[in-house]
């Protein structure tokens, strides 16, 4: 079973609209959260970092933590179409000494034209 | 200041032959990732360093695969005898250390392999 599962696969709106991505992880050991966002032939670039229940806000971008469900979610405001991308949600585990990263598969994110 | 380069960028084989991606960190950056990407999916981790200490290869497949950082700078990921599901994206990814676990992983922009 994945550990860190996305949804939905696929998401279109359209320029300047809002979007919600959902991340949820069945490992209780996972604390450490990222979004990743990935444009066609690049590799990964890191979005931002939650590592607290609650809130996280940079820029058109806001992440949201629930530890006690699990639940990671990113919202974007304002769509543009440089949004258009893969985005990745990546936790770590604490306690382990590792620093090993586990991505869900993703959702591929997309302006209606 | 530079990001993650890796080299090349590009590679096509035929099932049998070896293969080698090249990976430049960011400068200062003490741990190093190699991850597969394979086509639709997120990336997978096959490998790490701290320095030039292999910290976690539990998913590397070692019969064909190796994975050096000789000084703790630099690192080669190398494929002996590809197969056909070795098709992927192969991603290096740098960090620095820190001890509350929040480092931030920077990746380069990946070797896409494709094995006929």
């Amino acid at each position: 079973q994945q550990k860190v599962q996305q949804s939905p696969e696929s998401l279109s709106v359209p320029e300047g609209g809002m979007a919600s991505l959902n991340c949820t992880s069945s490992d209780r050991n996972f604390q450490y959260f990222w979004w990743y966002r990935q444009h066609s032939g690049e590799g990964p670039k890191a979005l931002m970092s939650i590592f607290s229940d609650g809130d996280k806000k940079e820029g058109r971008f806001t992440a949201h933590l629930n530890k006690a469900s699990l639940h990671v979610s990113l919202h974007i405001r304002d769509s543009q179409p440089s949004d258009s991308a893969l985005y990745f949600c990546a936790a770590r585990s604490t306690g382990t000494g590792s620093n090993r990263l586990t991505f869900g598969k993703g959702t591929k994110f997309s302006l209606i034209p | 200041e530079a990001g993650v380069t890796q080299s090349p960028r590009y590679a096509v084989l035929q099932e049998g032959q070896a293969v080698s991606f090249w990976c430049d960190p960011i400068s200062g950056h003490d741990t190093l990732y190699w991850y597969q990407q394979p086509r639709d999916q997120g990336p997978q981790l096959l490998v790490y360093f701290r320095d030039e200490a292999v910290i976690d290869n539990s998913q590397l497949p070692s019969d064909r695969f190796s994975a050096v950082r000789p000084k703790g700078t630099n690192s080669t990921l190398k494929i002996q005898s590809a197969k056909q599901g070795d098709t992927a994206t192969y991603l290096c990814a740098s960090s620095f250390r820190d001890w509350g676990g929040e480092d931030t992983q920077y990746f380069g922009p990946g070797t896409r392999l494709l094995v006929l």
